[in-house]
């Protein structure tokens, strides 16, 4: 069991909008914690998508985009498009475990 | 460019140990926080542990399941990072990622390859 929970798979016609949720509790999310989404296409390592919330390294476009509230964060995928067929990850810190903790990752199909 | 090349990876035993290295460049390792970060196959990703840059006092944290059983260390002079792992169960069966912490962030902005460990009898 994953300390962040994610919905397993989430899919999406080419042009259409995806959200992923990423749900957390007060050690971690709710405490203040930044979270980070990767984003990990099949057969190789994860990537950064977005870090501390909301931020986009470069390179990355902005059809993607972090939200964050409360215990929750969302990551939107808008403008769908066959290249992002792959498994998004969310992270944060948790304060009580004292290190990192993942979601356990979501699929995405673009149909 | 950064770049961060993991090696070490195999079979091993159960109870058996191995170490791995990661080789880093285009940045300046020894300012640099780096983790190991895994991944069971067909699983998602798990963090093993941390080293804090030297500067920064070189701390060292793991996740409950490695604590006691790996250790994470630096060569700053060679510009590497090992994961030195003892007593390996077959539940540590899994690809090892090598990555960089932007300098008291929270997050990896780079990754490694990574490199397969497998515990199998």
């Amino acid at each position: 069991q994953s300390v962040l929970t994610q919905p397993p798979s989430v899919s999406g016609a080419p042009g259409q909008r995806v959200t992923i949720s990423c749900t957390g509790s007060s050690s971690n999310i709710g405490a203040g914690y930044d979270v980070h989404w990767y984003q990990q296409l099949p057969g190789t390592a994860p990537k950064l998508l977005i870090y501390v919330n909301r931020n986009r390294p470069s390179g990355v476009p902005d059809r993607f985009s972090g939200s964050k509230s409360g215990t929750s964060a969302s990551l939107a995928i808008t403008g769908l498009q066959a290249e992002d067929e792959a498994d998004y990850y969310c992270q944060s810190y948790d304060g009580t475990l004292g290190g990192w903790v993942f979601g356990g990752g979501t699929k995405l199909t673009v149909l | 460019e950064v770049q961060l090349v993991e090696s070490g990876g195999g079979l091993v035993k159960p109870g058996g140990s191995l170490r791995l290295s990661c080789a880093a460049s285009g940045f300046t390792f020894s300012n640099a926080w780096m983790t190991w970060v895994r991944q069971a196959p067909g699983k998602g990703l798990e963090w093993v542990g941390r080293i804090k840059s030297k500067i920064d006092g070189g701390r060292t944290d793991y996740a409950a399941p490695v604590k006691g059983r790996f250790t994470i260390s630096r060569d700053d002079s060679k510009n590497t990072l090992f994961l030195q792992m003892n007593i390996l169960k077959t539940e540590d069966t899994a690809v090892y990622y090598c990555t960089r912490v932007p300098g008291g962030a929270t997050q990896a902005d780079n990754w490694g390859q990574g490199t397969l460990v497998t515990v199998s009898s």
